[in-house]
Order: structure tokens, then sequence, then C-alpha cells
């Protein structure tokens, strides 16, 4: 079945880049009928959903973040990325990739995540 | 700016016993567009109800979940020890938009 993990550096300086790949095994990101999620969870709030690629390349991103944000097809054909510009301490939280299952058209729900990873953002 | 407000925050209840979860939207969600979520630490959330009553996948069937307008419920007949857990409410905006209320945790009393 299709899984998904997350990679990248616990550990980020502000004013850097944070810089996440998600891989996707037992699947491919050219399937059709879903979108490629980034979500994130600040300690003690509820998840953000920050962005969702779809295999064409197609993006699209919560307003609040879309400034800072770049989700995009990664170095392998089954991984995809996450760029989240000018970090602050507000920007630390647990980071998950997430697959948005698509139905007549419209894409409501995340079927698969991955387990998350924990980005601090710290001088 | 929309919002989900679910309570309890917090759920204390023994095995066997029915779970009652709320989810109150701020503004009308079509129910087709309301999920649930199962989340244990360190793993990874699980899809367990979309379109407000639909359960997913391998979803035993003491979850159900109901609701419209703006108030959704998510029920466990009896609990099993394996389903204390945080519950995440999530709606889907056409912008696209997605958003999560900040969950009730699931505890054994």
């Amino acid at each position: 079945q299709v899984q998904l993990q997350e990679s990248g550096p616990g550990l980020v300086k502000p004013s850097q880049t944070l810089s996440l790949t998600c891989t996707v095994s037992g699947g491919s990101i050219s399937s059709g009928n879903y979108y490629w999620s980034w979500v994130r969870q600040p300690a003690g709030k509820e998840m953000e959903w920050i962005g969702r690629m779809y295999s064409t390349g197609s993006t699209n991103y919560n307003p609040s973040l879309k400034s800072r944000v770049t989700i995009s097809v990664g170095t392998s054909k089954n991984q995809f990325s996450l760029k989240l510009s000018s970090v602050t301490a507000a920007d630390t939280a647990v980071y998950y990739c997430a697959r948005v299952s698509c139905t007549a058209g419209s894409c409501r729900v995340f079927d698969i995540w991955g387990q998350g990873t924990m980005v601090t953002v710290s001088s | 700016e929309f919002v989900l407000t679910q309570s309890p925050v917090t759920l204390s209840l023994s095995p066997g016993e029915r779970a009652t979860l709320s989810c109150r939207a701020s503004q009308t969600v079509s129910i087709n567009y309301i999920a649930w979520y199962q989340h244990k630490p360190g793993q990874a959330p699980r899809l367990l109800i979309y379109g407000a009553t639909f359960r997913a996948t391998g979803i035993p069937d003491r979850f159900s979940g109901s609701g419209s307008g703006t108030d959704f419920t998510l029920t466990i007949s009896r609990l099993e020890p394996e389903d204390f857990a945080v519950y995440y409410c999530q709606q889907y905006g056409t912008s696209p938009m997605y958003t999560f209320g900040r969950g009730t945790k699931l505890e054994i009393k």
C-alpha cells in the first residue's frame, strides 16, 4: 500500500529556508486523482494546511503562507518537497506530508499521511 | 475566518462505553466536506470518516459520523482499547482551503 515518509533537517535557523522532502512508496505521485500536500501542527495548536501539488506541478497554497511557500516535485519522481522561506520561531511545528484524495473532481480529504517530522526554528 | 470548534477538549471513558465527539463549524458546511481523523502519538493520522457519514476503507463499523449544517458528531459505539487517541475534524473549502479543529483527546478513565 502507499506510504509517505517525511525527511529533512530538524533544526533551522531564523530567517533561513526550511526544506523537507516527502518520499512516496508503493505508489506514484504521477497517479491521477490525487493531490500531494503538506500540513503542519505547532505544539498545542490545530493543524494548519500549508499547500498542495498535483502531478502536473499545479499548486495551491494557504493564503497565510503563500508568499513564503513552494511545493514541487522532488529530485526523484516519487518525492515532493516543501520549501518555507524566512522562517521564524512561529514556524516551529510537526510537519506532515499527506495525500489528498479526489472524487468527482473534488479533492476533500487526506486519505494517507506520513508520521510527521518535528522542525524547530532556533538559533 | 472559518473555525471548527471541537468539544470536549478531553473525554475520559472506559472500554466498552460509548463516545460522542462534537465538531461545530462557524459557518454552514456541506456535509460532503466534513471528515474525521484519528491520531495516535508517533503515528500517522488515519482517515476515519469522509462526507460526514462515510467510513473510510478498513474502518470498523463501531465508528459512525453524523450531522449537518454547523454541527457534526463522531460516535464510537463501544470503545476498544485501541480507540484511545486524539480525534480531529476537518472541513474542505472550495478556495481550496482545508481547516482543522483543535482535536478531542479520548483518554482511558
